[in-house]
């Protein structure tokens, strides 16, 4: 089993909509948890951190479960510009490996 | 700051030869990693360092792959000799911490043909 695992979609949502998604992991020591975007053929960038409580920034919410081990991003509102792949990030508690899920793919159309 | 610099952005070589993959940090950061990607595996961590120290390299395939990091502002990922099966994106990572954003580099495009 992977240790982060995502679905891979891709999630075709219409513009406007809501559309979420979940990431699990297997390692119940894991401390730190990210959403990364990857946009094609770019390099990944930080979306947003996932704190205990859950967490807003704007149009994304992230959730996490620590008892049932996943994450949640949920996106709102969605615009063209949210196509891209979402990548589920893991810290252990332990040193600075940051371990990344497969991504989901997200396509947003008009 | 410019940001995490790779080079080269792509590489093209044939089976067998030495291929060096260069990366410059952000100034300041502490932590720089080595990322491989592709399609079937997604982003696999070869190999990270902490202030130019090795701290993790599990992920390294094989003896073929090494990593240098000489000083704070310079690492390498060589691999020796390559085959097709390396052919991927490699991106090279920095943060200043622990939990800490990393920031890529825009990734070198390998292909061994």
């Amino acid at each position: 089993r992977k240790e982060v695992e995502q679905d891979p979609g891709p999630f075709n949502v219409p513009e406007g909509a809501t559309v979420a998604f979940n990431c699990t992991y297997s390692n119940s020591a894991s401390q730190s948890f990210f959403w990364y975007r990857q946009d094609c053929r770019k390099e990944p960038k930080l979306l947003m951190s996932v704190y205990s409580s859950g967490n807003e920034d704007g149009r994304f919410t992230a959730q996490l479960n620590r008892a049932s081990q996943y994450i949640s991003l949920l996106i709102r509102d969605s615009k063209l510009s949210d196509s891209a792949t979402y990548l589920c990030v893991v810290l252990k508690a332990a040193g600075n490996k940051l371990t990344f899920g497969g991504g989901t793919r997200v396509l947003v159309k008009p | 700051d410019a940001g995490v610099i790779q080079s080269p952005r792509h590489e093209v070589t044939e089976m067998g030869q030495e291929v060096t993959l260069r990366c410059k940090p952000i100034s300041g950061h502490d932590y720089l990693f080595w990322y491989r990607q592709t399609m079937m595996r997604g982003l696999e961590l070869l190999i990270y360092f902490n202030n130019n120290v090795p701290i993790d390299d599990s992920g390294m395939p094989e003896d073929r792959f090494s990593a240098k990091m000489p000083n704070a502002s310079f690492s390498t990922l060589k691999i020796q000799p390559s085959e097709p099966r390396d052919s991927a994106v490699y991106f090279c990572a920095s943060s200043t911490g622990q939990g800490a954003e990393a920031f890529f580099g825009q990734g070198t495009r390998l292909t061994v043909v």
